[in-house]
């Protein structure tokens, strides 16, 4: 089984709005991941967690926060966002941050910002 | 800089036929390879990796990829295209020399498959 769920599959929200983007996994992964894709571009990275801390923060805006509470869950929580922050967004995982491990990913969130 | 090259933005075959969607890169170290596909309104797939051993390796859905070390390729091939294969098809090299290498996403290719 290599499933990812993310939760909720679309979301709309204003600019004034505080939401949050929820995943999970429970295949033991150590690593997990969100990313940011616009349509018919390729994913970018957000940031990593590895065991449960962050790794990876590429240089993402304050007005996202993530947070993974345990080591199945990561939360990606939102305030103040743009209409330029509307997009998919993909969780993702892996045994751990390894090059050579797979990173598995969820079906995505479609967020759009009003 | 480290960067991939998917050269052709859509590759059009007829079902039945055989496909290639080409990928050659520039990494540092020995990268490991992977290759994603993206159905219309869905996440990302994983299809097949290379990472050592055999130069062909299989995948998903009776797709398979041929890693050419000296023209530094990694092109994904189908003997025979179905239509359900159309979607979005991401090469994605990943170092190997670092052990946190990040993913390195190609610009994605669409594969559309005609009856």
């Amino acid at each position: 089984d290599t499933e990812v769920t993310q939760t909720p599959k679309h979301l709309v929200m204003g600019m004034t709005n505080k939401k949050s983007l929820k995943c999970e996994q429970h295949m033991g992964h150590r690593a997990m991941y969100w990313y940011k894709q616009k349509a018919k571009k390729p994913p970018e990275l957000m940031f990593v967690y590895s065991y449960e801390k962050l790794s990876i923060n590429e240089s993402v805006p304050s007005r996202f926060s993530p947070e993974c509470p345990n080591s199945s869950l990561l939360n990606l929580h939102l305030h103040a966002l743009q209409p330029e922050d509307s997009a998919l967004y993909l969780c993702a995982s892996s045994r751990s941050e390894a090059s050579g491990n797979t990173i598995y990913f969820g079906e995505g969130s479609w967020l759009t910002v009003v | 800089a480290q960067s991939v090259a998917q050269p052709e933005d859509q590759v059009n075959v007829a079902e039945g036929n055989p496909l290639t969607v080409k990928c050659t890169y520039s990494v540092s170290g020995n990268p490991y390879l992977f290759w994603y596909v993206q159905y219309p309104n869905r996440g990302l797939q994983f299809l097949l990796k290379y990472i050592t051993g055999d130069n062909l390796v299989k995948g998903s859905y009776g797709f398979e990829a041929e890693f050419n070390k000296s023209q530094t390729s990694f092109h994904l091939k189908k003997p025979s295209a179905l239509v359900s294969d159309s979607a979005l098809y991401f090469c994605a090299p990943r170092e190997g020399s670092s052990n946190t290498g990040k993913l390195i996403f190609g610009q994605g290719t669409t594969l559309q498959v005609k009856p």
